[in-house]
């Protein structure tokens, strides 16, 4: 199993980009890194995924190391609506999302 | 337009009581699946089907069944139910049994026994 760790919270001032820090050091060859938010009282919310290259889409970037032990969520501009849980998630062996604790990432006005 | 939607979205009912959580998905997808979530905010995997066919059981009571008329749907009954039972309950779809495209979540399900 990928297993991930991710800091509790952190905090980002508003427009500033938000770089938030997964560690998956167990991850295997052909395991996806997935990251998901759960913004308060809602259901989680699919970001991005990666295999090896960074990725980018219309809400995030997603920047993975080289040896793939750690990666780095980006949201450029933050606002107060991404406040949130946000998860780094590994498939494991069965391929079943398994979400951890998560960041708690507050957005400062 | 929701693309899962789940029904209730608020349950509050007695121990002992039978329940059940309605979940639908007008996305196309073949699989979905029923999360946990308790007090302390861990998201965790209750079943999985593909195509009304069960793929996933974890370590759940079976007071807890799940039951897929058709793709698009797929129901949680809850027997028996107990305080412990008290979470939200989400409802998600993906396209194949290995998401790598994403689950789409639906909003949850509060269920509080008293």
């Amino acid at each position: 199993d990928a297993k991930t760790t991710q800091p509790p919270s952190m905090d980002c001032a508003e427009g500033r980009a938000a770089n938030l820090p997964c560690n998956h050091s167990t991850i295997s060859g052909n395991e996806y890194v997935y990251w998901y938010r759960q913004i308060h009282s809602q259901g989680p919310q699919y970001i991005i995924h990666g295999l090896k290259n960074n990725e980018t889409n219309e809400m995030a970037s997603l920047i993975i190391t080289e040896d793939r032990k750690s990666s780095t969520l980006i949201l450029p501009h933050a606002t107060l609506r991404d406040t949130a849980v946000y998860y780094c998630i590994g498939l494991n062996r069965d391929d079943k999302i398994i979400f951890g604790k998560g960041t708690r990432l507050h957005i400062l006005p | 337009d929701t693309a899962v939607s789940q029904t209730p979205k608020y349950l509050v009912t007695q121990m002992g009581n039978d329940k059940s959580i309605k979940c639908e998905q007008n996305l196309g997808h073949d699989t979905m699946y029923w999360y946990k979530q308790d007090s302390k905010k861990f998201l965790k995997i209750m079943f999985s089907y593909n195509n009304k066919e069960l793929i996933i059981n974890e370590t759940v009571p079976n007071r807890f069944s799940p039951k897929s008329p058709d793709k698009a749907h797929l129901n949680l009954h809850i027997n028996s139910l107990e305080l412990g039972d008290s979470a939200v309950y989400f409802c998600a779809s993906s396209q194949e049994p290995r998401p790598l495209y994403g689950y789409t979540f639906g909003s949850g399900t509060r269920l509080t026994v008293v």
